[in-house]
């Protein structure tokens, strides 16, 4: 499997439920980040989390970090229509400095039916 | 601040035609990378470039494909005698920190 392997690949759920997604890597990292995509578009940034840190919120995500296993995972809480898009994690390798050459997995395709 | 400028968003090209994608980045960005991304994949990094500089270009193929930065003016990524492999999303971003801000791409079709 490759760096920053997301699963599951596709996941559909109702609206108001929560969505959890899972990336496993295989080298040490400074950081890890979540990404959105939607469809036909870039992507847009979400969160970052260090390699020192457990577990980050911002809104309506929750980002764990486990260093130990060398995954993380993503949970959105309260899910909207609006939700439904790709999501990729993103690791930066330790000691690479370059921020711009990170390395992404496949990504989740999460639904979210109204 | 516009963001990250990609243009054009769909490109058709045939075979053995030269692609053209350009790139601008975000006001005050001096770094730009470009990403290709194909059907139902993640994105992989093909080149990192700051202005005038070629910083890391361990992604992308050593022939046909080459990129620059200038002075003044957009980023372009050339593809010369193009393939339908070469069909695929190319994604530029650009940074602040180590987040990274991309463009909305530009989807190479070669027929």
């Amino acid at each position: 499997s490759q760096q920053g392997e997301e699963d599951p690949q596709a996941l559909s759920i109702q609206e108001g439920e929560n969505a959890t997604m899972n990336c496993s890597y295989k080298t040490s990292i400074n950081n890890l980040q979540w990404y959105r995509q939607n469809s036909g578009r870039g992507l847009v940034h979400l969160i970052l989390i260090r390699s020192n840190e457990r577990e980050k919120h911002s809104g309506r995500l929750r980002v764990t970090l486990d260093t130990s296993k060398k995954s993380s995972s993503l949970l959105i809480t309260a899910s909207r229509a609006a939700d439904t898009a790709s999501y990729f994690c993103a690791t930066d390798a330790g000691g690479n400095t370059n921020a711009g050459k990170s390395t992404f997995g496949d990504g989740t395709t999460l639904t979210v039916k109204p | 601040n516009a963001g990250v400028m990609q243009n054009p968003r769909h490109l058709v090209r045939r075979r053995g035609q030269e692609a053209r994608l350009r790139c601008s980045p975000m006001k005050g960005h001096s770094h730009v990378y470009w990403y290709r991304q194909l059907p139902e994949e993640g994105l992989k990094f093909m080149v990192y470039l700051q202005k005038e500089n070629i910083i890391d270009e361990s992604g992308m193929p050593k022939e046909r494909f080459s990129a620059e930065f200038p002075k003044e003016g957009p980023s372009i990524l050339r593809i010369q005698q193009v393939v339908r492999g070469d069909s695929a999303a190319y994604f530029c971003a650009s940074s602040r920190g180590e987040k990274l801000f991309f463009g909305s791409g530009t989807q190479l079709s070669v027929l």
